[in-house]
């Protein structure tokens, strides 16, 4: 299984408040994903990495910002939550060195915003 | 735009029946790459096959068997003689042509309950 490790893996905040969820890989795969899983949605990509300091947007990034200082670390941050954002959110990394290309999934973080 | 359609939101079968998961896309992509995903109630994904578009072989994994047409953009799922531990939610994704780089477009997922 890939080393893929997300922290805190619960928060319950109020709105209003700033959160950082970590995303930490071991496997120095090159890409890295956020998503959020929503009923009725299936999983929506926040942001992604291709390599450190280098992030582009998704499908739903709108009051969501991440960082990437480290290859084996993903920030998401949401500057001032909002109950809209209570959700699951996953980390995913791929592009090892295995050429078989996979996409794999950390454990999830259980976010409610309050 | 990409777009994946899992038109069957819940599914219940007894054990030991066969059930086919269905998955359609959509993409302007001449090469993309299709997955799917199982994530039990414990809450994690687990990779099952991911196929790319010039590979139209239907592929078998023991009681799991994909079945990927082209000519009607789908790329069903089956899974014979279902068991109890096959309950799950099953997406099906999608991802474009960038090698390494696959931001996934997946779909609503399809809830699967195999009744003892």
């Amino acid at each position: 299984d890939a080393g893929i490790t997300q922290s805190p893996r619960h928060k319950v905040t109020e709105t209003g408040t700033p959160v950082t969820l970590r995303c930490h890989q071991t496997e120095n795969h090159r890409y890295m994903y956020w998503y959020r899983q929503d009923p009725g949605h299936g999983l929506r990509l926040i942001h992604y990495s291709y390599g450190v300091k280098d992030t582009d947007k998704g499908e739903v990034s709108d009051g969501y910002s991440v960082s990437r200082s480290k290859t084996e670390d993903f920030l998401l941050t949401l500057e001032s939550a909002t109950s809209s954002q209570t959700s699951v959110y996953f980390c995913a990394i791929s592009g090892g060195t295995s050429g078989r290309n996979e996409q794999f999934f950390g454990p999830g973080t259980r976010l409610t915003v309050l | 735009a990409q777009k994946v359609t899992q038109a069957q939101t819940e599914i219940s079968v007894v054990e030991k029946e066969d059930v086919t998961l269905d998955c359609v896309y959509e993409t302007r992509d001449t090469t993309y790459y299709l997955f799917w995903y199982k994530q039990p109630p414990s809450g994690e994904l687990v990779f099952l096959i991911r196929r790319n578009s010039f590979d139209e072989q239907n592929e078998i994994s023991g009681r799991y068997s994909w079945n990927f047409q082209k000519s009607t953009s789908s790329f069903n799922f089956t899974i014979t003689a279902s068991q109890v531990v096959d309950s799950a939610v099953y997406f099906c994704a999608l991802s474009g042509p960038n090698f390494g780089n696959e931001k996934l477009t997946f779909g609503t997922g399809t809830r699967l309950t195999i009744i003892p």
